[in-house]
């Protein structure tokens, strides 16, 4: 089991360029989850799929963000276009059902200068 | 709605010391309570849980008992050492929801 893989773990970019955020769910899971951590406002929820479907993206800041998950085995959170406060790491989860474990990947680093 | 309060970090003992971070939580339904660790550069991973009131989670020297009466979920460790050093989290989900609300984790230093 490679766990829940994320890519890439650093990213660097400019103001106003666009960012797309990668990650592939451990097999089987049905349930995916696109969480971002800063110092201040620590782990927020973005959004969250079922069966590749999204559930609730109540958390997602700004229209600059989207996700998508076309297939069990991927999924892309994009910032269209970046700025600075979007500097953060982005986790992406997944859990086999309901009342299974969360199982995280390591992350991806943004800054945006 | 729900959520959960941590004690502020960070926290910096000796090894060997008493450790207790504080957990309280506002929830509606019965939720299940976990905490998670996080060590540097890595993602959050499940410590323990417990999924209902006076359960006792526990889990590599660490335990927690879901108190319903106080609303908490204090994690404990008798004998700290230094490899525990990393951020902790609170978490719970209720029967009705299908993502953890974290609480903003507390970080543990524990030096030699």
């Amino acid at each position: 089991d490679a766990g829940v893989i994320q890519s890439p773990r650093h990213e660097v970019t400019e103001m106003g360029q666009e960012v797309t955020l990668r990650c592939k769910p451990i097999s089987g899971h049905d349930y995916l989850f696109w969480y971002r951590q800063t110092m201040m406002r620590g782990l927020e929820l973005l959004i969250y799929f079922n069966n590749n479907v999204p559930i609730d993206d109540s958390g997602m800041p700004e229209d600059r963000f989207s996700a998508k998950m076309p297939n069990a085995s991927f999924s892309t959170l994009k910032i269209q276009p970046s700025e600075p406060r979007d500097s953060a790491v982005y986790f992406c989860a997944s859990r086999e059902g309901v009342d299974s474990p969360l199982h995280f990947g390591n992350g991806t680093r943004l800054t945006v200068t | 709605g729900n959520s959960v309060t941590q004690m502020e970090g960070p926290v910096t003992l000796s090894e060997e010391a008493f450790l207790t971070i504080n957990c309280t939580y506002t929830a509606t339904g019965y939720p299940s309570l976990f905490w998670y660790v996080q060590y540097p550069g890595e993602g959050l991973q499940l410590l323990l849980k417990a999924t209902k009131a006076d359960d006792k989670g526990s889990n590599k020297g660490f335990e927690a008992t879901y108190r319903k009466e106080t609303t908490s979920f204090h994690l404990e460790k008798g004998s700290v050492q230094v490899s525990d050093s990393a951020v902790y989290f609170c978490a719970l989900i209720t029967g009705s929801g299908y993502a953890l609300n974290f609480g903003k984790g507390t970080s543990l230093l524990v030096t030699p």
